[in-house]
């Protein structure tokens, strides 16, 4: 079955650049039925999806709207997993942190095991 | 975006009862593209429901969800002690993704 392994450090100084990777096994994230998220919880915003990287005839992406101008996820073919980069960072962004995966008709069926991202200096 | 608003806050019932979790979204979701998560502490969410209706895989049939438009409905048959826990819904009817803030089952 499909598995999804997240690493990524786990504390963040305010300004820098948040990056976290999810490893997937048991698919491709190349595959043409899949689209592969980022969201994030806590106790303020809830969950909160961030952004999603997805592959059909090109590679696309859809950003969420509070963070649209700070993120990025790329999709790495060579070692078949996805990253998330979130810049400029400050304490809002402390969160827990799950990358997950999921057809375009059925929801997001897959989940890392969340990582849990403070923002401090 | 669409705004998703999920009630009760929370539902406090006993084991054997019947739980009716409520979402209502901002505008319509397309195609009826309505998921629904559970969630126990310490755990990522689990998807439970998918296009409003159908059952994920290895799901419980006293799990079942209704709804179309900006209405959608999660009912769990008869509680089992394992089902209290947090419920989220989640649109992906448009480009951006959105989940509600959720309903707590708890005990009574």
């Amino acid at each position: 079955q499909v598995q999804l392994q997240q690493s990524g450090p786990g504390l963040v100084k305010p300004s820098q650049t948040l990056s976290l990777t999810c490893a997937i096994s048991g698919d491709s994230v190349s595959s043409k039925s899949t689209a592969w998220n980022w969201i994030r919880q806590s106790p303020s915003r809830g969950l909160e999806w961030l952004g999603r990287t997805y592959y059909r005839t090109n590679w696309y992406h859809d950003y969420g709207v509070s963070v649209k101008s700070r993120i990025t996820i790329n999709p790495d073919t060579s070692k078949n997993q996805f990253s998330l980069q979130l810049k400029s960072v400050t304490p809002e962004d402390t969160a827990v942190y799950y990358c997950a995966g999921g057809t375009g008709a059925g929801g997001m069926d897959v989940w890392g095991q969340g990582t849990t991202v403070t923002v401090s200096s | 975006e669409i705004v998703l608003t999920q009630s009760p806050g929370t539902l406090s019932l006993s084991p054997g009862e019947r739980a009716t979790l409520s979402c209502r979204a901002s505008q319509s979701v397309s195609n009826s593209y309505v998921a629904w998560y559970q969630q126990k502490p310490g755990q990522a969410p689990r998807l439970l429901i998918y296009g409003a209706s159908s059952r994920a895989t290895g799901i419980p049939d006293r799990f079942s969800g209704s709804g179309s438009g900006t209405d959608f409905t999660l009912t769990i048959s008869r509680l089992d002690p394992e089902d209290f826990a947090v419920y989220f819904c989640q649109q992906y009817g448009s480009s951006l993704f959105t989940f509600g803030p959720g309903t707590k089952v708890d005990f009574k």
